[in-house]
């Protein structure tokens, strides 16, 4: 089983669309979530820290749910720029902190 | 935020060559760097950690043969690809953990393309 899994989609909406993804992970002790973005060929850049009492930064909300090792993204009145790969990340902690990458969901909105 | 660039952005070589990668923190002092690998279509992986002033740790799987780290100093770590061929033709990221006492971020590297003949 995948340390962090996601559903790859594609994920084709239209603008002004909702879109929601979805991540689950396997290691029970893991302690910080983050969702980041990736455009092709760029490198991944942070869009938001997730945490248990659930966040929003504008149209982003992230949830999670540490019981079922379960994290989402909602994405509200997508634009055209929202279309990218969406990486769900994991941080188990311990002295080296070391990131875990799920293999990211796609997401294009259309005109 | 933070910035990390990696040098170069893109390099292509002939089988059998060694390829550097330089990761350098450029507004703060980094100890520990991390060196991932992605494959089209595929996730980051986590190739090793990079500890300032102390050998690399690699994950299962990698070679620390063929992959050379070193982290001389606080803000530059490299990746040396030793007598690289074509399936390490790779899309390479460094990232730098910026700590500061609150919660630590990782800053990712615009990336290397690797295209190996």
């Amino acid at each position: 089983r995948k340390e962090v899994e996601q559903d790859p989609g594609p994920f084709n909406v239209p603008e002004g669309a909702t879109v929601a993804f979805n991540c689950t992970y396997s290691n029970s002790a893991s302690q910080s979530f983050f969702w980041y973005r990736q455009d092709c060929r760029k490198e991944p850049k942070l869009l938001m820290s997730v945490y248990s009492s659930g966040n929003e930064d504008g149209r982003f909300t992230a949830q999670l749910n540490r019981a079922s090792q379960y994290i989402s993204l909602l994405i509200r009145d997508s634009k055209l720029s929202d279309s990218a790969t969406y990486l769900c990340v994991v941080n188990v902690g311990g002295s080296a902190r070391q990131l875990t990458f799920g293999s990211g969901t796609q997401l294009t909105v259309l005109p | 935020g933070a910035v990390v660039s990696q040098h170069p952005s893109r390099v292509i070589c002939k089988s059998g060559t060694s390829v550097k990668i330089e990761c350098r923190s450029l507004d703060f002092q980094a100890t520990t760097m991390f060196w991932y690998r992605q494959f089209p279509k595929q996730s980051l992986m986590l190739m090793a950690t990079s500890n300032e002033g102390s050998k690399a740790t690699y994950e299962q799987g990698v070679e620390k043969d063929k992959f050379l780290i070193n982290h001389a100093s606080l803000t530059l770590s490299t990746l040396t690809v030793t007598s690289a061929h074509p399936e390490d033709s790779s899309f390479y990221i460094c990232s730098a953990r910026e700590f500061s006492g609150g919660p630590d971020t990782q800053y990712f590297g615009p990336g290397t393309r690797l295209t190996v003949l």
